[in-house]
């Protein structure tokens, strides 16, 4: 398996859940990302990791919470999230200067 | 703020014709501006990419125009497909190893056959 791979794809939850996304990346990249894309909205910057240490989280709500245990995976923990939180959540990867990234296809978010 | 603006929103263009998105960006401190496409149910894939060193970059049909000193760039797709409907995102990204992507709001081109 090659490129980045994120599951599930889909997910319905309620406002109460707890769930969890997760992204693997097979190229050997050293830096991993969490985008939210929003209907009619640019794709946000939520979080960066480098070498497995966060280094950018953008003003993300504490019910996002990412977790990288190595280079190769990245998770998002979900909790208690909001209506206005149902969007594509997508993962990217690239080595360490950022450029270029390589993106998954996406887990579509919808929020009860 | 929005620091890298696209447009048009939306394209049709015919078989055979000439598509062309523009972008424009504020912070002179971008040194990466890559496009990206987007087909539905896909993530964003890299389409081509340029460095403000330089003017022009071409890989295959398309084509992306730099001009540095009016902090603009744009995409030109030459005989463009219906393959080629998609949503196309311009992006511009600080130097370094912040790996921050700046994206724009993306224009859905369509190709008529």
């Amino acid at each position: 398996e090659t490129g980045v791979t994120q599951t599930p794809r889909h997910l319905v939850m309620g406002m109460t859940n707890k769930k969890s996304l997760k992204c693997e990346q097979h190229l050997g990249h050293n830096a991993m990302y969490w985008y939210k894309q929003s209907a009619k909205k640019p794709l946000e910057l939520m979080f960066v990791y480098n070498f497995k240490e966060q280094t950018e989280n953008n003003s993300v709500p504490s019910r996002f919470s990412p977790e990288c245990p190595n280079s190769s995976h990245l998770f998002l923990h979900l909790h208690t999230l909001q209506p206005e939180d149902s969007a594509l959540y997508l993962c990217a990867s690239s080595q360490d200067d950022g450029k270029p990234q390589h993106f998954g296809d996406g887990t579509r978010l919808s929020i009860l | 703020q929005q620091q890298v603006k696209q447009s048009p929103q939306s394209l049709i263009v015919q078989k055979g014709g000439i598509s062309i998105i523009n972008c424009a960006y504020e912070n002179t401190a971008f040194d990466y501006f890559p496009w990206y496409q987007q087909f539905p149910g896909k993530g964003p894939a890299l389409l081509i990419a340029i460095r403000p060193d330089v003017s022009e970059k071409k890989e295959g049909r398309f084509t992306i125009s730099f001009n540095k000193s009016a902090k603009q760039f744009s995409l030109h797709i030459m005989d463009s497909q219906p393959g080629d409907s998609a949503t196309y995102f311009c992006a511009a990204s600080y130097p370094g190893n912040t790996g921050k992507l700046i994206f724009g709001q993306g224009t859905t081109l369509q190709v008529k056959p």
